[in-house]
This record gives structure tokens, C-alpha cells and sequence, in this order.
């Protein structure tokens, strides 16, 4: 299995422009985490998605945040317009569901390092 | 308040040195726990489980206190390749929701 997909691997932006994140999680994973991770605040959950649907959002920094799960094999963040702080690596993870054998354990894919200008 | 805390190191210690890592945690309703090890640049990756009753792989030996809400992890023999920063993972479920809450992660360096 190539495992966690991401792409692009880095991305510079300017301040103001809309920045598109994508996954493509483990074939057969049921669940799909988005991550947000600095120095100051570490690694923070954003959104997580369940057999395609939202399940929690709360971690979500403000409205200029989406994410959505059109289907099993594919998720994108988007932050719209971007902002300064918002520079950060974004990882992607996902994992099985109950009865798998990776229920516990959570697949992260390589990263998105952002830079926003 | 920070939910996981953990101390940021870094560790500095010569190959062969036993090194622990300790871990808090405030959520008493945690469920179960983790150390992840991340690569400088690289993605998190689960080193183990933790268990009730203390576990170990190999060199790697993690512990939990439930009582004080309290994880550790102890390294013996150290080698250069495991100069990493480890981070202490704790999961809550409840209420329809899951997720892994992360501590900020402790810096090792293993030098020569």
C-alpha cells in the first residue's frame, strides 16, 4: 500500500489567496483526521471525517477553514482567504475501523509545509 | 489549559544511556494511550501502545499510572538512530466523537 498521499508537499502562498490541501487516505480506512501542526501550539486536530461524513470540526480555527470528503479516497482543506498564521505543516491521517487491524493506530501521511506570505 | 504535557527536552545523551520520558494527561475519562515518534521533517509515526499493566518492546519500555494520570517511556541502550522527538498521545472517545489528543513532544538527541 503507498500509504497516506498528500499533495503538493510545499506551498508558498501570498496573503489573501485560497490555499487547497489534498489526501487520499489507506484504501479500506473509514477514518480521515486532519492536523495542523506548529512550534507553539504542537499538533492540533482540525476536522475528522467518518465514512466520508463530518464527525467533528471543533479543532476548525475560524470560517476562512473548510474541509470536505467528496468520496472514500479523497479529502481537501481549503483556507480561504490564507493568512500569515497560518503557515504551519498540515498532515493527513487515517485509520481502520472497529474490528481492523489498525483501529488504534493512525496513518499520517507526509505533510503539506505551508508558507503563507 | 494544555490537556497533554509533556517535557519539551531536548535530551541530550551519549549512545548506550538509558533515557525516560514522562507524559501528564487531565482528561480522567482518557481511554487509551500512545507514544508516536516523529523524524525532524517527517510525519508522526506510532512507536506503541501503552498498557495498563506496563509494556515493553525490545529496548523501548512504556508505563501507565491511571491514578496519577501519569505516562512515561524508558529507552535503555540508546542508539544515534533514536534521536527523534517522541510525543506522548492520549485517545478520548465519547459522545460520538474520537480523537487522539497530542502532547507538544520531548526532543532527543543521542550523540556519539
Amino acid at each position: 500500500d503507498a500509504g497516506v498521499i498528500q499533495s503538493p508537499r510545499h506551498e508558498v502562498t501570498e496573503m489573501g489567496q485560497e490555499v487547497t490541501l489534498r489526501c487520499k487516505p489507506i484504501s479500506g480506512h473509514d477514518y480521515l483526521f486532519w492536523y495542523r501542526q506548529t512550534m507553539m501550539r504542537g499538533l492540533e486536530l482540525l476536522i475528522y471525517f467518518n465514512n466520508n461524513v463530518p464527525i467533528d470540526d471543533s479543532g476548525m480555527p475560524e470560517d476562512r477553514f473548510s474541509a470536505k470528503m467528496p468520496n472514500a479516497s479523497f479529502s481537501t482543506l481549503k483556507i480561504q482567504p490564507s493568512e500569515p498564521r497560518d503557515s504551519a505543516v498540515y498532515f493527513c491521517a487515517s485509520r481502520g475501523g472497529r474490528g481492523s487491524g489498525s483501529y488504534n493506530e493512525q496513518f499520517f501521511g507526509p505533510g503539506t509545509r505551508l508558507t503563507v506570505l | 489549559r494544555k490537556e497533554v504535557e509533556q517535557d519539551p527536552g531536548p535530551f541530550n545523551v551519549p549512545e548506550g544511556a538509558t533515557v525516560a520520558f514522562n507524559c501528564t494527561y487531565s482528561n480522567s475519562a482518557s481511554q487509551s494511550f500512545f507514544w508516536y515518534r516523529q523524524d525532524c521533517r517527517k510525519e508522526p509515526k506510532l512507536l506503541m501502545s501503552v498498557y495498563s499493566s506496563g509494556n515493553e518492546d525490545g529496548r523501548f519500555t512504556a508505563q501507565l499510572n491511571r491514578a496519577s494520570q501519569y505516562i512515561s517511556l524508558l529507552i535503555r541502550d540508546s542508539k544515534l538512530s533514536d534521536s527523534a522527538t517522541y510525543l506522548c498521545v492520549v485517545k478520548y472517545s465519547g459522545a460520538g466523537s474520537y480523537q487522539l489528543t497530542f502532547g507538544k513532544g520531548t526532543k532527543l538527541s543521542v550523540i556519539p
